[in-house]
């Protein structure tokens, strides 16, 4: 599995746009890039998911860079309920192997 | 919106009993997943199950655990003989054809061994 290095900790102010990044260097060729996120006491939810090209869905954008080594996952307006863990996961099969991932915070 | 539900939210146990906890998926999913999460730590893979049978499994799911879809709607995992260290959120989760497509979670069971 494609190891992958996330920032521990980020903050931003609600209202602004957040830009959460992802180092996966070692990713290979088939692997999908996904991110889940993890509201305080829930269960992991889908954020959004690429293979080459950037991907936008309702919930965020994706921008993959052209070697494919690292990704950034972007909130185009964070409010307080995105104050989550979030993590950033290449998979070549079914099963989701979690980081520690980035727990972002949202100052008011 | 459909959802994958988890039931108990809680169960607290002793040491050596058995527990099944049991997961209803969303309908049309064919690929179905246990996770655990021990508190402050990472949401663990625990196994994959696919048209009846396991797909794949991780080294933490030994012997004492089981799964099993013992109708159309119903996920279960089985614990034989609870130890201490197996107190954690479970997570159940299902999927379309995984890779290209979401896995949706569970609120999740939390398990106290005592």
């Amino acid at each position: 599995d494609a190891k992958t290095t996330q920032p521990n900790s980020m903050e931003s102010n609600e209202e602004e746009p957040v830009h959460l990044p992802c180092n996966h260097s070692t990713i290979s060729g088939t692997d999908y890039i996904h991110w889940y996120r993890q509201l305080p006491s829930q269960g992991p939810e889908y954020v959004i998911h690429g293979l080459t090209s950037n991907v936008n869905n309702r919930m965020a954008s994706l921008a993959i860079a052209e070697d494919r080594k690292s990704s950034t996952l972007i909130l185009h307006r964070a409010t307080l309920r995105d104050a989550a863990v979030y993590y950033c996961i290449p998979i070549r099969d079914d099963k989701i192997i979690f980081g520690k991932g980035t727990r972002l915070h949202i100052l008011p | 919106e459909p959802e994958v539900t988890q039931t108990p939210s809680h169960q607290v146990t002793q040491m050596g009993q058995e527990v099944i906890l049991r997961c209803v998926p969303i309908s049309n999913h064919l690929y179905f997943y246990w996770y655990r999460q021990i508190l402050g730590q990472k949401v663990e893979f625990l196994v994959s199950f696919y048209n009846n049978e396991i797909s794949e499994k991780s080294e933490i799911f030994d012997d004492q655990f089981s799964v099993e879809r013992p109708d159309g709607s119903n996920f279960t995992l089985k614990i034989r003989s609870t130890k201490l260290e197996d107190s954690a959120m479970y997570f159940c989760a299902s999927g379309k054809v995984p890779l290209y497509n979401e896995q949706f979670f569970g609120p999740g069971t939390r398990l106290t061994v005592l």
